[in-house]
């Protein structure tokens, strides 16, 4: 059963802490990536990362950062730089003519 | 900077009625793409229009592309309640990532 998968569904943290989020995907995509969502918004690149050991910033990537080590695998840590990271966050993985998403994380931090 | 831009941002429309949602994008682009989002669910690919011209259906759905427009349309033809949802375009350029940037969502709700 290929896609992506997200964990977990629904995130709480403490002001302060350092949280991951998990990400991987069967679909053997190069590419990888990392949307915020903010309620009623639309999607905002983070991070993404087209082939191992490799990862360039996108437009918000502040407060956040992400690895590489496997292609199956883009966990992010969210740090407590972040200064809002209460969020929904969408995990994507594309070939050359789609991206796909998997189930999102919701985040939130008090 | 690539700005992509819907409308509108919210549509009320009666079951059975047609509408058209709009999705301009300020530079030029390799492909553009339209996707459904349910309440606290992620994106559900609807389609990928890829060159200019293009048209794609899917039930009461069809979306185009004007590359020299930089314009996107999508039209809903005798809307029923399920085709409620937000309905987000996004425009990927290849020179960058292959990176999505999206419009702000269309949010639709068709009334019974």
């Amino acid at each position: 059963d290929g896609g992506i998968t997200q964990s977990p569904k629904y995130l709480f943290r403490k002001e302060g802490q350092n949280v991951t989020l998990s990400c991987e995907q069967n679909l053997n995509h190069d590419a990888m990536y990392w949307y915020r969502q903010d309620p009623g918004q639309g999607l905002r690149l983070i991070y993404y990362s087209q082939i191992v050991n490799d990862f360039q910033k996108g437009d918000i990537a502040e407060g956040y950062s992400v690895s590489r080590e496997k292609k199956e695998s883009f966990p992010l840590t969210v740090t407590s730089a972040q200064k809002n990271p209460t969020a929904f966050y969408l995990c994507a993985s594309g070939s050359w003519y789609e991206q796909y998403f998997g189930p999102g994380t919701r985040l939130t931090v008090t | 900077e690539l700005k992509v831009e819907q409308n509108p941002l919210f549509l009320s429309m009666q079951e059975g009625k047609n509408y058209t949602i709009y999705c301009n994008y300020s530079t030029t682009s390799d492909r553009l793409y339209w996707y459904r989002q349910d309440p606290g669910k992620s994106l559900e690919s609807l389609f990928v229009l890829l060159s200019n011209g293009a048209v794609k259906q899917e039930g009461r759905l069809m979306a185009s592309l004007d590359t020299k427009a930089r314009l996107s349309t999508l039209h809903i033809t005798a809307a029923v309640h399920d085709l409620s949802a937000t309905y987000f375009c996004a425009v990927e350029m290849s020179n960058a990532g292959n990176m999505l940037t999206f419009g702000g969502g269309t949010r639709l709700m068709v009334k019974p």
